[in-house]
């Protein structure tokens, strides 16, 4: 059982480039989110699902898109990265909104871009 | 809105003795609190949550509605709980965290 699995760990963008962060879960949890850390601020959700085809916006959107075509798997794409989207990223799944449902959080992708 | 407070960013304590780690909160409704905790190159992980009212680790945290606090305590730091320790409020599948506490246990 592998939980939450996410990658790349690590990657080197220049600015102006795109990519994808891809994050996989295998538990069937219906709730997927995308944080981004940064010294002194905490976790700061991007990106969220509440099931597959349904995505929202969290406190930091700008600059990301996110799509859910399946239950398991839930992209993040950096549309024309910058500097400021220098970061360590981290997925998470839970099972649903349940009461103090538990989260459960991948590796993370620690993100330079230079 | 909802926000999540962790005064201290580092805390620094010397093994045995207690560690207490600050987390408040503004939350209009009833909250749902936890605390999570990242150790050396592990993934974040959840450490004990309010509704709970377990002691995990040896760590225990109370909810004070009055003083709206969420603060995690041990009587007697251990080397191994060196770490950093994120307080987390649920609103509506969406956690919001506090800044982070990162605690180190000298021997």
């Amino acid at each position: 059982n592998a939980g939450v699995t996410q990658t790349p760990k690590f990657q080197v963008l220049k600015t102006g480039q795109s990519m994808t962060l891809q994050c996989a879960q295998d538990m069937n949890h219906e709730y997927m989110s995308w944080y981004r850390q940064d010294p002194g601020m905490g976790l700061r959700l991007i990106h969220y699902s509440v099931g597959a085809g349904i995505t929202d916006q969290g406190e930091v959107p700008n600059g990301y898109n996110v799509s859910r075509s399946t239950t398991e798997d839930f992209p993040l794409r950096l549309l024309s990265a910058a500097p400021s989207q220098t970061s360590v990223y981290f997925c998470a799944s839970s099972l649903d909104r349940g009461l103090n449902t538990e989260a459960f959080f991948g590796q993370g992708t620690r993100l330079t871009v230079v | 809105a909802q926000r999540v407070t962790q005064p201290e960013k580092l805390l620094s304590v010397f093994k045995g003795a207690p560690v207490e780690l600050k987390c408040n909160y503004s939350y209009s409704g009833s909250p749902e609190l936890f605390w999570y905790v990242q150790y050396s190159r592990q993934r974040l992980q959840l450490l004990l949550r309010h509704i709970s009212r377990e002691s995990i680790k040896g760590f225990t945290a109370d909810l004070n509605k009055g003083e709206t606090s969420f603060h995690l305590k041990k009587p007697f730091a251990q080397e191994e709980d060196s770490a950093m320790y994120y307080c987390a409020l649920n609103n509506d599948y969406k956690l919001s965290f506090g800044a982070g506490t990162t605690v180190t246990v000298r021997a």
